[in-house]
């Protein structure tokens, strides 16, 4: 079982809000982890986004704008990424990663479609 | 602000080793601000953390890859290296080096370089 799981796509429409979920494996509990998430484009390398631990341990990446916001919803083991005022321009695959005894894990990615 | 090129051969041969350099501009990368990192992308595929070092030389690698894998710094040229050794076809990738900062962020990244193992 992978250590961090993603929705391989996700689609909502253009104005609503998009919740990516990013769910640890058993065992893994997500309340001690950072949760990063990262925005790739195609034919671009991945952006930084942002980190969640709690609302007192987060970091909005340098340009990002406030309606990225992560959260995690701890009966799922899950952090969450939610895009509210969806735009065409976020259309993109978005990457969690956690560092899992000081090894950088990244998720499989979640397709956003933005119709 | 701090750029990085990826260089090396777009085409490696099974069984060689894989080699590839990461340039960094507008910054000295012996500066202690940041580890310095590659990461890979299978095609149509996620991202795999290969491993970072720091300016001084202390490196820490993804276990899965520990044994082939060497990463490595010249300050004199501002350019830190990626040997992969005995690769195959699984190997194939677009590889990315990337600044991790002290909050353990990816923060600048290269544009990639695409590398195939074939014969």
């Amino acid at each position: 079982q992978a250590v961090l799981t993603q929705p391989s796509s996700l689609s909502a429409s253009p104005g609503a809000s998009a919740s990516l979920t990013c769910t640890l494996r058993s065992g893994i509990n997500v309340g001690t982890y950072r949760i990063y998430w990262y925005q790739q484009k195609p034919g671009s390398p991945p952006q930084y986004l942002l980190r969640y631990k709690s609302d007192s341990d987060k970091q909005q990446g340098s340009g990002v704008p406030s309606r990225f916001s992560g959260s995690k919803d701890a009966s799922a083991n899950a952090g969450i990424l939610l895009i509210s005022g969806l735009q065409s321009e976020d259309e993109a695959d978005y990457y969690c990663m956690i560092w899992h005894s000081s090894v950088g894990v990244f998720g499989g990615g979640t397709k956003l479609t933005v119709l | 602000q701090v750029q990085l090129q990826e260089s090396g051969p777009g085409l490696v041969k099974p069984s060689q080793t894989l080699s590839l350099t990461c340039t960094v501009s507008g910054g000295s990368i012996s500066s202690g601000g940041y580890y310095w990192s590659w990461i890979r992308q299978h095609p149509g595929k996620g991202l795999e953390w290969i491993g970072y070092i720091y300016y001084s030389g202390s490196t820490y690698y993804n276990p899965s890859l520990k044994s082939r894998v060497t990463i490595s710094v010249d300050t004199s040229k501002n350019q830190f290296s990626l040997k992969l050794s005995s690769v195959t076809a699984a190997d194939t990738a677009v590889y990315y080096c990337s600044t991790v900062t002290n909050y353990a962020v990816f923060d600048i990244w290269g544009q990639g370089t695409m590398v195939t193992v074939s014969s």
